[in-house]
């Protein structure tokens, strides 16, 4: 089955960018997301990208997607005391919401 | 927006004593999903349903069932829980057509003793 591999923890200094990769064993998946996780909560979507996109910005996030090294990034600009969380990288290859999971990135922002 | 409550939030039962999490979700989506999340696992997937009465298993579903009468309740039962289901329970309903992402309850911890 699909497999979904993430570094485990990244520490970055207030202010500067946090770049959190994943990878992916199964060519066929269109639909790549990043959600984030707070302590004692539940996952909320961050961002998507579909297999047919290189690249997607929104605000302070950048999603980079190369498909042919199943190889997917997320670039957190700027990055806040309010960004540290756990970064799940998960991806499906239909819309029916059946996503494989990484085993998340914690992410640890100092002042 | 979609709304999911799950019950109980937490619990602490004995090995070999049956178990249910209840999953409700406000709307009629028709996906929802059980998760478990542990240390090192991330999350995986052990059952969905993708409409009343019709049901599926995923990657760990040994040791649980499911059930959906209702649009808006997905029920998760352990038979005879073991230490090996403590976990983190998360109930999951997909809310989009074009991108398949998933909303996410808070979460149900068990303890299995």
């Amino acid at each position: 089955g699909e497999d979904v591999e993430q570094s485990l923890f990244l520490s970055v200094r207030e202010g500067d960018s946090s770049v959190i990769n994943c990878t992916y064993t199964d060519s066929s998946s269109t639909y790549l997301y990043w959600y984030k996780q707070e302590p004692g909560a539940g996952l909320q979507l961050l961002t998507y990208i579909f297999s047919n996109m290189d690249m997607k910005q929104d605000q302070r996030l950048t999603v980079l997607l190369n498909k042919k090294d199943k190889h997917l990034s997320l670039r957190i600009a700027d990055t806040q005391t309010g960004d540290s969380a756990i970064y799940f990288c998960a991806v499906a290859n239909t819309n029916a919401g059946k996503s494989t999971f990484g085993d998340g990135t914690t992410l640890t922002v100092k002042p | 927006d979609a709304g999911i409550t799950q019950s109980p939030r937490h619990k602490v039962t004995e090995t070999g004593t049956p178990v249910t999490l209840r999953c409700h979700q406000t709307e009629n989506h028709r996906y929802m999903y059980w998760y478990r999340q542990d240390p090192g696992h991330g999350l995986r997937l052990i059952h969905y349903s993708y409409g009343v009465k019709d049901t599926d298993k995923g990657e760990v579903s040994d040791g649980y069932s499911v059930s959906r009468s209702k649009t808006e309740d997905f029920l998760l039962t352990l038979e005879s829980a073991t230490s090996s289901q403590t976990s983190v329970y998360f109930c999951a309903i997909s809310v989009s057509n074009l991108t398949g992402e998933l909303f996410f309850g808070e979460g149900s911890r068990l303890t299995v003793l």
